[in-house]
């Protein structure tokens, strides 16, 4: 049984530049959550996609968007990047959709916006 | 407006001690109550969790205690092992939501 897998581990970017960021979900699991977790402070959540739908979305701008594939893999856009989105990017699979529980997470994206 | 609260913030505690991390939620509609450890480097991993209808629950050396009054849960690792030092969040979640997380607690245990 393989685990989430996020890539890449680290970016540096460039304000104003846009990102994306990816996440393969758990075998087994069917719904991705994303959430940024800045330094020193819990994860907050982004949002939920299921059947390649977003199931949910926390207080993000529009900028914030992302996909899901088929293959219940997922995405995570970040445009016209700010310096307070340098973070921690985390993805989440599991298997019911819109729950906190059964979360499996990855290792995480450190994203560093100059 | 932060849901839930946590304390302390960082914490040292010597080898075969007892930690204990606190949290306490403002929603009472929240049914699900997890803690999460994290190691440098690496995601939240599931530690334990518990629902409002018991009011505590022990998987080893972690033991929840829930205090629904009060709107309170804490986590207590008992023996504790420098292998423990890691970050630890309490979260919660209601019915189909996501989870809510605490701001973390920095637990060093020192040799």
């Amino acid at each position: 049984e393989t685990g989430v897998t996020q890539s890449p581990t680290h970016l540096i970017k460039t304000r104003g530049q846009q990102v994306t960021l990816r996440c393969s979900s758990q075998s087994g699991h069917n719904t991705v959550s994303w959430y940024q977790q800045a330094l020193g402070q819990g994860p907050q959540f982004i949002f939920q996609y299921y059947r390649e739908e977003e199931n949910g979305r926390g207080n993000f701008p529009p900028r914030f968007s992302g996909l899901q594939f088929p293959n219940y893999s997922s995405e995570l856009n970040v445009n016209a990047l700010e310096l307070d989105d340098s973070a921690l990017y985390l993805c989440a699979s599991s298997l019911v959709s819109g729950t906190g529980k059964g979360y499996t997470f990855g290792s995480g994206t450190r994203l560093t916006v100059v | 407006q932060q849901q839930v609260k946590q304390s302390p913030q960082s914490l040292i505690v010597q080898k075969g001690g007892i930690s204990i991390i606190n949290c306490a939620y403002e929603n009472t509609a929240f049914d699900y109550f997890p803690w999460y450890q994290q190691f440098p480097g690496k995601g939240p991993a599931l530690l334990i969790a518990i629902r409002p209808d018991v009011s505590e629950k022990k998987e080893g050396r972690f033991t929840i205690s829930f205090n629904k009054s009060a709107k309170q849960f804490s986590l207590h690792i008992m023996d504790s092992q420098p292998g423990d030092s890691a970050t630890y969040f309490c979260a919660a979640s209601k019915g189909y939501s996501t989870l809510t997380f605490g701001k973390g607690t920095m637990l060093l245990v020192s040799p």
